[in-house]
């Protein structure tokens, strides 16, 4: 029973396009939100996160959005660039799971210059 | 300030054999949670210690255990390996309950 879904496995985006990264939950008991980027033979490195009382934070060329009644969230980058390719993990927390975070499978991105 | 580190970055194990993995957290962090990430899966927590007791666990059996050391370094323990315990083992380093974790490269680890 997969509780964080993220259903595309790849992605392909032309250089300086924008690039979107879907991720779907099941548990409403989720309260936070976050994005991580691997890089072969590296550990995840934390990209951004979402609190479930906000829809929208944004950091530089990064934007996520949250919609809690479709239980969607989404990571957009604008521009995309070379070295955003990488596998996107969305992963999830419930409010008292002691930092235990729920992970999608990964999409891998792909920017092609 | 030196970052999450991991020992060994590759191990190869026979099964039935037992395995220990070593993490030093980021410095500043009290808390180190541990994952198993198989091959084309997302990571799946193994447990989290804080101030060295087991904080939380994850859907593992008993063979997984680990444990923290009062510099907050920790080691993850398996027993009687199996094939399918195959994977990436990631340890990530926090402070306190900040969810915001930081994750180390990984240890690979090949039961044959």
């Amino acid at each position: 029973d997969q509780q964080v879904k993220q259903n595309s496995p790849s992605l392909s985006v032309q250089e300086g396009r924008i690039s979107i990264l879907n991720c779907d939950y099941t548990n409403s008991m989720f309260d936070y939100f976050l994005w991580y980027k691997k890089y072969p033979a590296e550990g995840p490195t934390f990209l951004i996160s979402i609190s479930s009382i906000k829809d929208k934070n944004e950091d530089g060329r990064f934007t996520v959005f949250l919609n809690k009644s479709a239980k969607h969230l989404s990571l957009h980058i604008v521009p995309s660039q070379p070295g955003d390719s990488a596998v996107y993990f969305c992963a999830a927390s419930a409010r008292g799971s002691q930092g235990n975070l729920i992970f999608g499978k990964g999409t891998k991105l792909s920017v092609k210059p | 300030e030196t970052g999450v580190t991991q020992s060994p970055t590759h191990l190869i194990k026979t099964r039935g054999q037992q395995v220990t993995l070593r993490c030093s957290s980021q410095s500043g962090h009290n808390t180190v949670s541990w994952y198993q990430q198989a091959l084309g899966q997302g990571p799946q927590f193994i447990f989290q210690y804080y101030r060295e007791e087991e904080n939380g666990r994850g859907n593992f059996p008993p063979r997984f255990s680990g444990l923290q050391f009062p510099n907050y370094s920790s080691e993850l323990n398996v027993n009687a390996l199996e094939l399918d315990d195959s994977a990436l083992y990631l340890c990530a380093s926090s402070f306190g309950s900040r969810l915001q974790a930081f994750f180390g490269q990984g240890t690979r680890l090949t039961v044959v």
